[in-house]
């Protein structure tokens, strides 16, 4: 079954802790995105990859680090600079060196404890 | 830089009601604009978007767009809500192949839509 897998659903982070959010695609897409959603906000960038082994800072990229070693993968490890990281975070995939459109994943609730 | 404003923050219609959902944006060249929709701790789901051509866009579920390039909008339409239509609406708009915007959509906050039966 295609699609975009992330996990967990749910997430609880203690004060001072790394967290590591999971997005998984078999889109065979180039181009991986994590977005924030606060509530009254909208989405917000936090990082793209358009290729592996090269990804990009977004618009609120401070607190957050990726990766992208495989094609299918795009790790959003929330460190402990992120003072407020309680969002619900969201991955998508896309296809095309433009705006094409975006895939996205079912998301992350993460909360802190 | 690209801005997307949604002026209403939550609109309530009544069952087979019309529907038009607003979006003003700002961006410099010919913008790839998108309409979203999100129900409860889901995912982004693409309702239609606009790349060029035509200016009246058919989405999924019955939805439609137009592109008014002298008002800078793009607003959502339907001529009669179900209330499965009831969900958070997100307009996008994104950058123009080739001018190095790459893939990053700018998304408006959002307007949360009621349905009353």
């Amino acid at each position: 079954d295609g699609g975009i897998t992330q996990s967990p659903k749910y997430l609880f982070r203690k004060e001072g802790q790394n967290v590591t959010l999971s997005c998984e695609q078999n889109l065979n897409h180039d181009a991986m995105y994590w977005y924030r959603q606060d509530p009254g906000q909208g989405l917000r960038l936090i990082y793209y990859s358009q290729i592996v082994n090269d990804f990009q800072k977004g618009d609120i990229a401070e607190g957050y680090s990726v990766s992208r070693e495989k094609k299918e993968s795009f790790p959003l490890t929330v460190t402990s600079a992120q003072k407020n990281p309680t969002a619900f975070y969201l991955c998508a995939t896309g296809q095309g060196a433009g705006a094409e459109k975006l895939f996205f994943g079912s998301g992350t609730q993460l909360s802190v404890l | 830089a690209q801005s997307v404003t949604q002026p209403d923050i939550h609109i309530t219609v009544s069952e087979g009601a019309s529907l038009e959902l607003r979006c003003n944006y700002s961006y410099g060249a010919t913008p790839y604009l998108f309409w979203y929709v999100q129900s409860p701790g889901q995912g982004l789901q693409l309702l239609l978007k606009y790349f060029s051509g035509d200016t009246l866009v058919q989405g999924i579920k019955g939805f439609e767009a137009e592109f008014k390039r002298s008002q800078s909008s793009f607003n959502l339409r339907k001529p009669s809500v179900h209330w499965s239509d009831a969900a958070e609406y997100f307009c996008a708009v994104g950058a123009l192949r080739g001018t190095g915007g790459g893939n990053k959509l700018t998304f408006g906050t959002g307007t949360q839509l009621k349905v009353e039966l």
